[in-house]
């Protein structure tokens, strides 16, 4: 089936550092959106983007749609310890039926 | 966070035995789905529903079947669990199919011994 491809796996930092992650595909999509998961909870969106080239803040995440339409980025500044969790970019095909496709997960450790 | 609530949060239960998980939302949005969560795998998609009695199946439906009687409750059952399929299910809901959010209840782990 289709793939996003996420990176890094996983990434340990220091508190106030900043942060960036991405996905990317051979696929192009209409939809990009970046959720965040805590241990025993459910996925929460953090943004979403819905237009190539599209630049999106949410306080101190930043995302963008690629030009290309074929990957995204989330940049988190100044990151806290309240940051840790596992980020999920998700992405919806163009002319897909609107199922989304989910990344595999950025596991996300910050140092006080 | 939609309303989403799942039920049960935990169960355990032996292989060869039917399991229904039940997902009910407060908002009234039209589309619902069911996603499991594997390590490695991220998550993915077992069957949707894109309103009353209509559903549809997902990347990984195979051992599942769906039900959707009410517009809040969207319930899956596994009619004869396997190891395999020990995880963690996820009920999502969205108002649009395509452009909008999908939303995400707490999570239910199940494990089949």
């Amino acid at each position: 089936g289709q793939q996003l491809n996420q990176s890094p796996q996983s990434m340990f930092i220091q508190e106030g550092e900043d942060v960036s992650m991405n996905c990317t595909s051979s696929s192009i999509f209409n939809t990009w959106l970046w959720y965040k998961q805590e241990p025993g909870e459910g996925p929460v969106l953090l943004i979403a983007l819905y237009k190539a080239g599209e630049l999106t803040s949410n306080g101190r995440l930043t995302a963008q749609f690629g030009i290309t339409r074929k990957d995204s980025f989330l940049n988190i500044s100044a990151s806290i310890p309240s940051d840790v969790g596992i980020y999920f970019c998700a992405g919806q095909l163009a002319g897909n039926t609107g199922k989304l496709i989910f990344g595999q997960g950025t596991t996300l450790q910050v140092k006080p | 966070d939609a309303g989403i609530t799942q039920s049960p949060r935990h169960k355990v239960t032996e292989t060869g035995t039917p399991v229904t998980l039940r997902c009910h939302q407060t908002e009234n949005h039209r589309y619902m789905y069911w996603y499991r969560q594997d390590p490695g795998h991220g998550l993915r998609l077992i069957h949707y529903s894109y309103g009353v009695k209509d559903t549809d199946k997902g990347e990984v439906s195979d051992g599942y079947s769906v039900s959707r009687s009410k517009t809040e409750d969207f319930l899956l059952t596994l009619e004869s669990a396997t190891s395999s399929q020990t995880s963690v299910y996820f009920c999502a809901t969205s108002t649009d199919f395509g452009t909008d959010t999908q939303y995400f209840g707490p999570g239910t782990r199940l494990t089949v011994l």
